[in-house]
């Protein structure tokens, strides 16, 4: 799997948009982009994922670049209860269980500041 | 649903003692993964099963640690004996095959004085 780098930490303000961004510079064609995310004292949780199309859901946005070396993940409207450790990942997703080894870097520490 | 199952959520042991750990996966996903998280070396996988088979215990850290899934609703991690350094917090997830993103449970943290 592709590795990845992200900011150590940032500070996004309550009610403002948190962009996470994440550089894959050596992603493979048919590797997709995953965030988790890990709040205090909790298991990691699933975000969204994406292969080279931008992606939204109910937690978040992916946003993708046309040469997928690199990646923000969106936090539109960030509240005190987003404050977590978020990790990006890149790995193939297929039927073969080899592809199953997901490695989780040191994420990005995001504090939510009231 | 109620998510990944784990237990006990805390457990406090003595150095040389056997250690069990338990997870129940979610109902009807095929795949579980055990993790171990530390400060200093942060998450990392120790196994995974597809099916009920070991796939990858590449991660598993020495012969202390094994780890069984005896049916696709319950696995354990055990370490025996336990050293103060496997002091962390123990993951399991699971995930279904068709959809690929896993889900973790609460985790267990352990500590061995």
């Amino acid at each position: 799997d592709a590795k990845t780098t992200q900011p150590t930490s940032m500070d996004c303000a309550e009610g403002r948009a948190a962009n996470l961004p994440c550089n894959h510079s050596t992603i493979s064609g048919n590797e997709y982009v995953y965030w988790y995310r890990q709040i205090h004292s909790q298991g990691p949780q699933y975000i969204i994922h994406g292969l080279k199309n931008n992606e939204t859901n109910e937690m978040a946005s992916l946003i993708i670049t046309e040469d997928r070396k690199s990646s923000t993940l969106i936090l539109p409207h960030a509240t005190l209860r987003d404050t977590a450790v978020y990790y990006c990942i890149v790995r193939v997703a297929g039927g073969e269980t080899s592809y199953d080894k997901v490695i989780f870097g040191p994420g990005t520490s995001l504090s939510v500041i009231p | 649903d109620a998510g990944v199952i784990q237990s006990p959520r805390h457990e406090v042991t003595e150095m040389g003692q056997e250690v069990t750990l338990r997870c129940k996966p979610i109902s009807g996903h095929n795949s579980l993964f055990w993790y171990r998280q530390t400060m200093m070396r942060g998450l990392e996988l120790l196994i995974y099963f597809n099916n009920n088979v070991p796939i990858d215990d590449s991660g598993m850290p020495e012969d202390r640690f094994s780890a069984k899934m005896p049916n696709a609703s319950f696995s354990t991690l055990k370490i025996q004996p336990s050293e103060p350094r496997d002091s962390a917090v123990y993951f399991c997830a699971s995930r279904d095959s068709f959809y690929y993103e896993q889900y973790f449970g609460p985790g267990t943290r352990l500590t061995v004085t």
